[in-house]
């Protein structure tokens, strides 16, 4: 399977806990991105790398989230101090460098469900 | 401030006939791309088609096509000859500019039932 890999695919947490996600994108791919996707509305945007840099961070992204990309492949979305309003669908996505038609690749996503 | 909205919450068609999702969006700028993605139940988005602002015809993909009408700022996606796998989550979703990088608003979707 050559597309965008995520784990674990669930995650059960309790308030407080940290958790952390993993993200392998597809390999050609240089430019990485995690969105977030609660119940009944579309994703939204959390942070994008390309390369191991991470270029931009939204506002969504609060100081008990970190991500990184250390050697410019894999990513991983750190939640600490885990909060119920962390539920959601954690969606990892890459893409190619150029080109205006270049689509997002998404991952199958993570499921955190924090009771 | 940039905004996709999608009116309808859910759609149902019968297999065989054509359906079309709306989605209408609100931008300044003059380059954008548009996007339509399918959600399955299991969770990935996968990448139907795509439109940039800049582009003169409406784009097609197979059984995809996007009908775009840039001054009324929409970007409707037709399916034709539904079949039961399209039964999904589609969500409409834009890009600034349209050949920066994957930063995408995303609209609330559409749920599609495709009845036999």
């Amino acid at each position: 399977d050559t597309g965008v890999s995520q784990n674990p695919r669930h995650k059960i947490t309790k308030r407080g806990q940290n958790v952390t996600f993993r993200c392998d994108p597809i390999s050609e791919h240089n430019r990485l991105y995690w969105y977030r996707q609660t119940l009944g509305q579309g994703p939204e945007f959390l942070t994008y790398f390309q390369n191991e840099a991470q270029l931009e961070k939204s506002r969504l992204l609060s100081d008990r989230f970190s991500a990184e990309r250390p050697k410019g492949s894999f990513s991983t979305l750190e939640i600490q101090r885990t909060e119920q309003g962390d539920s959601a669908m954690y969606l990892c996505a890459s893409s190619l460098p150029t080109g205006t038609d270049t689509e997002a690749f998404f991952g199958q996503g993570t499921r955190l469900t924090v009771v | 401030a940039q905004k996709i909205t999608q009116t309808q919450p859910g759609m149902f068609v019968q297999e065989k006939e054509a359906v079309t999702l709306d989605c209408t969006y609100d931008t300044s700028d003059p380059s954008y791309g548009l996007f339509w993605y399918k959600q399955p139940s299991s969770g990935e988005m996968i990448f139907l088609i795509y439109q940039g602002s800049y582009d003169q015809q409406n784009a097609t993909e197979g059984r995809y096509s996007l009908n775009f009408q840039k001054a009324r700022k929409s970007a409707n996606l037709v399916i034709s000859a539904s079949q039961l796998g399209d039964s999904a989550m589609y969500f409409c979703a834009m890009r600034r500019p349209s050949g920066g990088y994957n930063k995408l608003i995303f609209g609330a979707g559409t749920r599609l039932a495709v009845h036999p």
